[in-house]
């Protein structure tokens, strides 16, 4: 079966601090997506970085980076010199490559960022 | 990034009647739209698959007959949630794919019956 697991349920950071937020997942299958997303009080989903299972180099966007480490099936979201707007609900998600390719979602990690 | 546009983001109705729920996409055809529901302060949990033209996949322990979902273009799905009751108040959000690796995500809606 197909497990996400995210077992930080909150974290609180000080403004221009690196952060990383940890994520373990469990799938017998080779071919597989991560993906971290935002999901500020507002609701929306907002996608910040996707890591495909036979990326060798880690995934990068801005301030956003995923720390990928297949064999340890684990694919953490480091946030460099946070920001206020960057308190959210953060959650990682695998993907199905196969059917319909659809998402799976960890229980999620509340951020804060303190000023 | 593309649009996904959901209506309404918010919704009161009262207990027994139905409310329907769009899921557009604006600048893309999707053959595949998902639906999600989210209680407070939980994760994101799939209730189905929506591919134009056919029925619709649902997650095991959805009731489709609760939750009645219809892709009838690749740029609409919707969601009604039959003869409501206050245990079907949540947060419902759809999302779109139109191939990449990326799933697009509405803004949401929240209902809640009364």
């Amino acid at each position: 079966a197909q497990k996400i697991t995210q077992t930080q349920p909150g974290m609180f950071v000080q403004e221009k601090e690196a952060v990383t937020l940890d994520c373990t997942y469990d799938t017998s299958d080779q071919s597989y997506g991560l993906f971290w997303y935002k999901q500020p009080s507002s609701g929306e989903m907002i996608f910040l970085i996707y890591q495909g299972s036979y990326d060798e180099q880690n995934a990068t966007e801005g301030r956003y980076s995923l720390n990928f480490q297949k064999a340890r099936k684990s694919a953490n979201l480091v946030i460099s010199a946070s920001q206020l707007g960057d308190s959210a609900m953060y959650f990682c998600a695998l993907r199905f490559i196969q059917g319909a390719q659809k998402l799976v979602f960890g229980q999620g990690t509340r951020l804060t960022i303190n000023p | 990034g593309a649009v996904v546009s959901q209506h309404p983001s918010r919704v009161i109705c009262k207990s027994g009647t139905s409310v329907k729920i769009e899921c557009r996409s604006l600048d893309f055809q999707a053959t595949t739209m998902f639906w999600y529901r989210q209680f407070p302060k939980q994760s994101l949990m799939l209730m189905a698959t929506s591919n134009e033209g056919s029925k619709a996949t649902y997650e095991q322990g959805v009731e489709k007959d609760k939750f009645l979902i219809n892709h009838a273009s690749l740029t609409l799905s919707t969601l009604t949630v039959t003869s409501a009751h206050p245990e079907d108040s949540s947060f419902y959000i759809c999302s779109a794919r139109y191939g990449g690796t990326e799933a697009f995500f509405g803004q949401g809606t929240r209902l809640t019956v009364v």
